[in-house]
């Protein structure tokens, strides 16, 4: 089955600086990868996903790059504000089966 | 009212007790998920249902328990839970049960389960 391991597990960086949180995946098979942010007390909210067929796919500040051969994807926020203290979460998915990462607590300091 | 409805918000429960925790999606989605997320570790799906019926249960022991009387309802019944248990359990909807399709799932806020 799939594995997905995710890193930094915390991360904590300026207002204004970027933040990149990059995860790996084992089932080659694996084609949808989306991103979720979990605010304290929420629920997790899809934020961004990018399938097999494109390398990479931006939405305002945040952007996620794929690279299928090395089995890798990350998540780059550009411009960070406090607002986007959270913990992200990455995750894997074929048909029927979607593995998450561990998480990242992301904290943007003012 | 957000898409994705979970009650209670919180629940403590002694290990004999027997309690339910409801979910409820106003989206018109056809597939209702329970995830467990514990401190630290990556969410692991429990139970999936599509129309109403169960489609996969990733070896969950018997004293959680199901139950997905239409679409737009989802319970978990719990039942001599053990200390371990204790986590935030959390109710998700998709459009279909298919990530290749659409992807999307929409969460509820959980319920965070204590277990004494």
């Amino acid at each position: 089955g799939e594995n997905v391991e995710q890193h930094p597990s915390t991360l904590s960086v300026q207002e204004g600086d970027s933040a990149v949180i990059k995860c790996t995946y084992s089932d080659s098979a694996s084609n949808y990868f989306p991103w979720y942010k979990q605010e304290l007390g929420k629920g997790p909210q899809l934020i961004i996903d990018i399938r097999s067929n494109v390398g990479e796919k931006k939405d305002q500040r945040i952007a996620v790059t794929l690279n299928k051969t090395a089995k890798h994807f990350s998540l780059h926020i550009t411009e960070t504000q406090p607002e986007d203290s959270a913990v992200y979460f990455c995750a894997a998915g074929n048909n029927n089966d979607m593995r998450f990462g561990a998480g990242t607590r992301l904290t943007v300091k003012p | 009212e957000t898409g994705v409805t979970q009650t209670p918000r919180h629940l403590v429960m002694g290990m004999t007790n027997k309690k339910s925790l409801k979910c409820e999606q106003h989206l018109g989605h056809n597939a209702m998920y329970w995830y467990k997320q514990s401190a630290k570790k990556p969410l692991e799906l429990m139970f999936v249902y599509s129309l109403e019926e169960r489609v996969e249960n990733n070896s969950v022991p018997s004293r959680f328990s199901p139950e997905c009387p239409n679409s737009s309802h989802l319970f978990l019944h719990l039942h001599t839970l053990q200390p371990e248990d204790s986590a935030l359990y959390l109710c998700a909807s998709s459009q279909d049960h298919s990530f290749l399709n659409t992807g999307e799932l929409f969460f509820g806020e959980g319920s965070r389960l204590t277990v004494l």
